[in-house]
């Protein structure tokens, strides 16, 4: 079946280190996406790419770092210099910008905690 | 610009009707309804294209009023299986990505 993949589902971070978020999906969607979600509030974007090679800083890029090798994958990188890193993380895709007829296709996230 | 959801949150018994309103300061030419169950992935329930259609499925519809640049979601017979955090997504002409409203927060007691 097709889908969205995200890994770890949980992941513990020490002050000062980097972590990688996993976002793996096998829809052929050209648009992928990262969200950051705090207790009770909405998505906010975090970076987003329509192409292979090719991806633009969201609402709020400061802190991370992404890479669009593959199609089919779309790592987010939560940096150092992130100092609130502790979210709830959506990864999503979708055929086109505005998810054409089909909407947005999320992975079921990563909960990041620093420790 | 972002939408804005009215309202924040509501609470309902079983049964009862629920409307969710997303209202938006450009012209919209779509919009998307997602549910999110706490900790989870939202799941996307139904797009609306620009033109006013209505749609729907089971006791879940929705409708887009060009007008006033906003789309109203309506659930009726409300059940327990309802309750979450229901975002809209709103698309404009040429714009790459969706924007997301701040989400209005959905509970059904029995």
């Amino acid at each position: 079946d097709g889908g969205i993949t995200q890994s770890p589902k949980y992941l513990f971070r020490k002050e000062g280190q980097n972590v990688t978020l996993s976002c793996e999906q096998n829809l052929n969607h050209d648009a992928m996406y990262w969200y950051r979600q705090d207790p009770g509030q909405g998505l906010r974007l975090i970076y987003y790419s329509q192409i292979v090679n090719d991806f633009q800083k969201g609402d709020i890029a400061e802190g991370y770092s992404v890479s669009r090798e593959k199609k089919e994958s779309f790592p987010l990188t939560v940096t150092s210099a992130q100092k609130n890193p502790t979210a709830f993380y959506l990864c999503a895709s979708s055929y086109g910008g505005t998810g054409g007829r089909y909407g947005y296709t999320f992975g079921s996230g990563t909960r990041l905690t620093v420790v | 610009q972002q939408p804005v959801q009215s309202p924040q949150a509501v609470i309902l018994r079983e049964g009862e009707d629920a409307v969710i309103n997303c209202s938006s300061s450009k012209a919209l030419y779509s919009v998307h309804w997602y549910r999110q169950k706490h900790g989870e992935a939202p799941i996307f329930l139904m797009i609306l294209l620009k033109g006013g259609e209505q749609k729907g499925h089971d006791k879940i519809s929705a409708s887009f009023n060009e007008k006033k640049q906003q789309s109203s979601l309506y659930l009726t017979a409300s059940q327990l299986s309802y309750s979450g955090t229901y975002f809209c997504g709103t698309g404009y002409m040429g714009a790459q990505k969706l924007v997301f409203g701040q989400g209005t927060r959905l509970t059904i007691n029995p």
